[in-house]
């Protein structure tokens, strides 16, 4: 089942301006991670932010986290053409022995227009 | 170079004929995982690996089959292809599962470069 749901689906924006996407999830989580994937290839790691932190930033990324609204945003600043792609949040779950889950939800789709 | 490598990369088989789609990482990583992913449904988790000989069902497990004899291998297995099963492919693996808070190591996730797989 789906846990992690972006919003917008797609974005377009001009280079130089700021891409925000959220990530909406159900139940309590330990972490979330954010994920860009360019066209048709892996998914390569972000950021990720623990259930315990608000805010974290890592070069042009900002991520914040709203455990009591079960939410949390990406901010990309300054983007670039090369920030063309699609963005995922995952969130997981641990609660002892073998049983972690790791869901993706259907991601963001960003397009940076020189 | 640190990476997760799956094999083949493009496939085109028959409805029923049994395949096996690799995957290897060279990270000595604990955890492993296949997601399948498809237009309008993003990824969805097949089966997951703890550590060796230790595997779990993801959200979409039917009709696939996984084992994990060796830390560095996590094979999908699909016994009798359906064209249901068309569908992009990823092998993902990690360090160590992060628990709650306190944790230094993250769970973050290193993916292969994915499998298309066409069931006709």
């Amino acid at each position: 089942s789906q846990q992690g749901e972006e919003d917008p689906q797609a974005l377009s924006i001009q280079e130089g301006e700021n891409a925000t996407m959220n990530c909406s999830y159900k139940t309590s989580i330990n972490n979330l991670q954010w994920y860009r994937q360019n066209s048709g290839r892996g998914l390569v790691h972000l950021i990720l932010i623990r259930s315990n932190e608000r805010e974290k930033h890592s070069g042009r990324l900002r991520v914040t986290l709203d455990t009591s609204k079960k939410s949390s945003s990406l901010l990309i600043t300054a983007s670039r053409a090369a920030d063309t792609a699609s963005y995922f949040c995952a969130t997981d779950l641990y609660s002892g022995g073998s049983n972690y889950k790791l869901t993706f939800g259907k991601g963001t789709l960003l397009t940076v227009n020189p | 170079e640190a990476q997760v490598t799956q094999n083949p990369r493009y496939l085109i088989t028959v409805t029923g004929k049994k395949l096996t789609v690799t995957c290897s990482q060279n990270m000595n990583h604990e955890y492993m995982s296949w997601y399948r992913q498809d237009p309008g449904l993003g990824l969805r988790q097949i089966y997951y690996s703890m550590n060796v000989e230790v595997t779990d069902k993801g959200d979409v497990p039917e009709g696939y089959k996984v084992s994990r004899k060796e830390k560095r291998n996590f094979p999908l297995i699909l016994e009798s292809p359906s064209p249901n099963q068309t569908s992009l492919y990823f092998c993902a693996s990690s360090f160590r599962v992060p628990t709650s808070g306190r944790a230094k190591n993250t769970g973050e996730l290193f993916f292969g470069e994915g499998s298309r797989l066409t069931v006709l």
